[in-house]
């Protein structure tokens, strides 16, 4: 009964491709999120939907384009893949959108781009 | 923007030590929630306090949420072997819509040998 799923959970490619992450919840949660992990373990959050709509848009290249087909799956889209964009990407859930939520994570997919 | 530093970056122990992290945030939380990444896991959550001055405790981890609600500790007693990971602190901005967006404090990463 996983929780928060993603696939792929390896995913390795050349510079230049496109490549997609898919999440999905079974919790019934209203908000899911997509968080980038670096090398040195430092988690920042990229992008926040609630009900299908984005609420949280960071400071994130416009490479990367997250789409919510409904409210229990979130992808994320990566074109011209970097160098830099190597890391681990976690999808999250949490109830509500509002600031006393605990979020539950995914298992993470490792991106490593050669 | 808001930012959370958490104290130290790493920390070896012997097993049955203590140990504690530090959590400043730059701005006043309305809460803080704590999170533990186990070796190639997700965070996982482990707490949320809300009020000032609020300590918590869960078996051997007791939490602290200070009086100004812009800092807080994880203090861990007589450590054991599993409680290796990565501890995390995150917290939302006091006020204004931050749309449950956690700012994550960098984490400690704690060895613990036994």
């Amino acid at each position: 009964d996983t929780a928060v799923s993603q696939t792929p959970k390896y995913l390795v490619t050349q510079m230049g491709n496109d490549k997609s992450i898919k999440c999905e919840q079974n919790l019934g949660h209203d908000t899911m999120y997509w968080y980038k992990q670096d090398s040195k373990k430092f988690l920042k959050i990229m992008f926040s939907y609630n009900n299908k709509e984005l609420i949280i848009n960071e400071t994130v290249p416009n490479r990367f384009s997250p789409k919510s087909p409904d409210k229990a799956h979130l992808n994320l889209h990566i074109n011209s893949l970097e160098l830099g964009d190597s890391a681990v990407y976690f999808c999250a859930s949490s109830q509500g959108s509002g600031t006393g939520y605990e979020q539950y994570f995914g298992p993470g997919t490792r991106l490593t781009v050669t | 923007g808001q930012q959370v530093m958490q104290i130290p970056q790493y920390q070896h122990v012997q097993e049955g030590e203590d140990f504690t992290t530090y959590c400043n945030s730059s701005t006043t939380l309305s809460n803080i929630q704590w999170y533990k990444q186990r070796p190639g896991g997700h965070p996982v959550f482990l707490i949320q306090l809300v009020k000032s001055g609020e300590v918590k405790k869960q078996k051997r981890l007791t939490f602290q949420f200070g009086e100004a609600k812009k800092n807080s500790s994880l203090h861990i007693t007589a450590t054991q072997t599993t409680d290796v990971g990565t501890y995390f602190c995150a917290g939302p901005e006091a006020g204004g819509t931050s749309y449950g967006k956690l700012t994550f404090g960098q984490g400690t990463i704690l060895t613990v040998h036994p």
